[in-house]
């Protein structure tokens, strides 16, 4: 029962701009930084965005996050067949006290 | 390179104890917490609880208060966490990551990187 509202799929063709969405609440997204995580295939998950719109070095700038009230953006744009992966949104949620994480969504290059 | 290595794979049976460790290397193991995150099969990730590597502070998720204890030993860098009274609603792989807080002595906990390799628990009767 996750927090966090992500659509279950997006899919898009080589070259092609695909955005995430992750819908939460004031206690969540509302209130605190946003992050992304990337799963692929048989993989840990590898930190793609932390706070809100920051990229770790070595994460292609492809891959963009956005935040307005309680809902957030993952952009990837120049889509690559290398980014068919899992892609999850996190926050820490207050009125929980935890960390919790989107429903996840499968991004398909076709 | 920063660098989270955890045990290997584990089948215990229902009602049984599991720990699983996971050794940091390259950076100041003290200077982080430490998050455990697990993933059932075909599932999303689940936050498990969050401990700091510099004073042993814990944050457990509501769920899994009173059946999960996570440590550190600074000497060796390494983080455990057990879970104990396991069901086969457990079975899933287990990961650590490294994880700062926002602020020193406050609960939200930051961003996670990098993450182990993950361990598999299997629970079956």
């Amino acid at each position: 029962q996750s927090v966090l509202t992500q659509p279950p799929s997006a899919s898009g063709t080589p070259g092609q701009r695909v955005t995430i969405s992750c819908s939460g609440s004031s206690s969540n997204i509302g209130s605190n930084y946003v992050y992304w995580y990337q799963q692929l295939p048989g993989t840990a998950p590898k930190l793609l965005i932390y706070r809100n719109n920051q990229r770790p070095s070595g994460v292609p700038d492809r891959f963009s996050g956005s935040k307005s009230g309680t809902s957030a953006s993952l952009a990837i744009s120049g889509l690559r067949s290398e980014d068919e992966a899992d892609y999850y949104c996190a926050a820490w949620d207050d009125s929980l006290s935890a960390h919790v994480f989107g429903t996840g969504t499968k991004v398909t290059v076709l | 390179q920063v660098q989270l290595v955890q045990s290997g794979a584990e089948v215990k049976k229902p009602g049984a104890s599991v720990k699983v460790s996971c050794k940091a290397s390259g950076y100041t193991f003290t200077s982080y917490g430490i998050s455990w995150v697990r993933q059932a099969p075909g599932q999303g990730l689940e936050w498990m609880g969050w401990i700091s590597a510099y004073n042993g502070n814990t944050n457990y998720a509501q769920k899994l208060q009173g059946r999960v204890t996570m440590t550190t030993d600074t000497s060796t860098s390494t983080a455990y966490m057990e879970l104990r009274s396991l069901r086969s609603d457990d079975t899933a792989v287990y990961y650590c990551a490294r994880a700062p807080l926002y602020q020193p002595k406050e609960r939200r906990v930051d961003w996670f990187d990098p993450w182990g390799q993950g361990t598999l628990v299997t629970v079956s009767s």
